[in-house]
């Protein structure tokens, strides 16, 4: 699977659009951008996914850029219980099984 | 829905003893997913189970760890012995893979090993 670069860390504004780049440059055409969060001392939970078109769904929108070697996840109005790390994968698993390989991901922190 | 849900949440146990965490899917889920979370490692997937059947168990440390899915509403995860090395979180994961790749995790068992 391609691997992903995030930012280590970020910060937010409470009611403010956060947006969260990652670049996947080794992309291969089968493969989907997932993000899934981890709030502290939960289990991950899944954003959102994409393959090219932009993609939007209660939680958060996906943006693909027309090349597919970067994508940006947006929060429309962070709040305080968005603070969590992000990860961006890229997986072959589309409407099928495929290896989520979580790397670091950006810590996102939301401030009053 | 209850959710994936993982027993213990919490175990602390000493080196050389045998620890054997519980992990119930989602209903109707046809995948199931051990992962391993650490400081130093991140999240690591440890095996993935289709239908019951292993079908990557290439994260598994070593043989002193051992999983079953001896139907669809359970599986163990099985360290024996178990080393302070061993000391994690370990999540469940399930999914409907003929839906999609959206996994559903569980809230996670903390492992200490003394």
């Amino acid at each position: 699977d391609a691997k992903t670069t995030q930012p280590p860390s970020m910060d937010c504004a409470e009611g403010r659009a956060a947006n969260l780049p990652c670049n996947h440059s080794t992309i291969s055409g089968n493969e989907y951008v997932y993000w899934y969060r981890q709030i502290h001392s939960q289990g991950p939970q899944y954003i959102i996914h994409g393959l090219k078109n932009n993609e939007t769904n209660e939680m958060a929108s996906l943006i693909i850029t027309e090349d597919r070697k970067s994508s940006t996840l947006i929060l429309p109005h962070a709040t305080l219980r968005d603070t969590a790390v992000y990860y961006c994968i890229v997986s072959t698993g589309g409407t099928s099984y495929g290896k989520l390989t979580f790397g670091q991901g950006t810590i996102l922190t939301v401030h009053p | 829905d209850a959710g994936v849900i993982q027993s213990p949440r919490h175990e602390v146990t000493e080196m050389g003893q045998e620890v054997t965490l519980r992990c119930k899917p989602i209903s109707g889920h046809n995948s199931l997913f051990w992962y391993r979370q650490t400081m130093m490692r991140g999240l690591e997937l440890l095996i993935y189970f289709n239908n019951n059947v292993p079908i990557d168990d290439s994260g598994m440390p070593e043989d002193r760890f051992s999983a079953k899915m001896p139907n669809a509403s359970f599986s163990t995860l099985k360290i024996q012995p178990s080393e302070p090395r061993d000391s994690a979180v370990y999540f469940c994961a399930s999914s409907r893979t003929s839906v999609s790749n959206e996994q559903f995790f569980g809230p996670g068992t903390r492992l200490t090993v003394l």
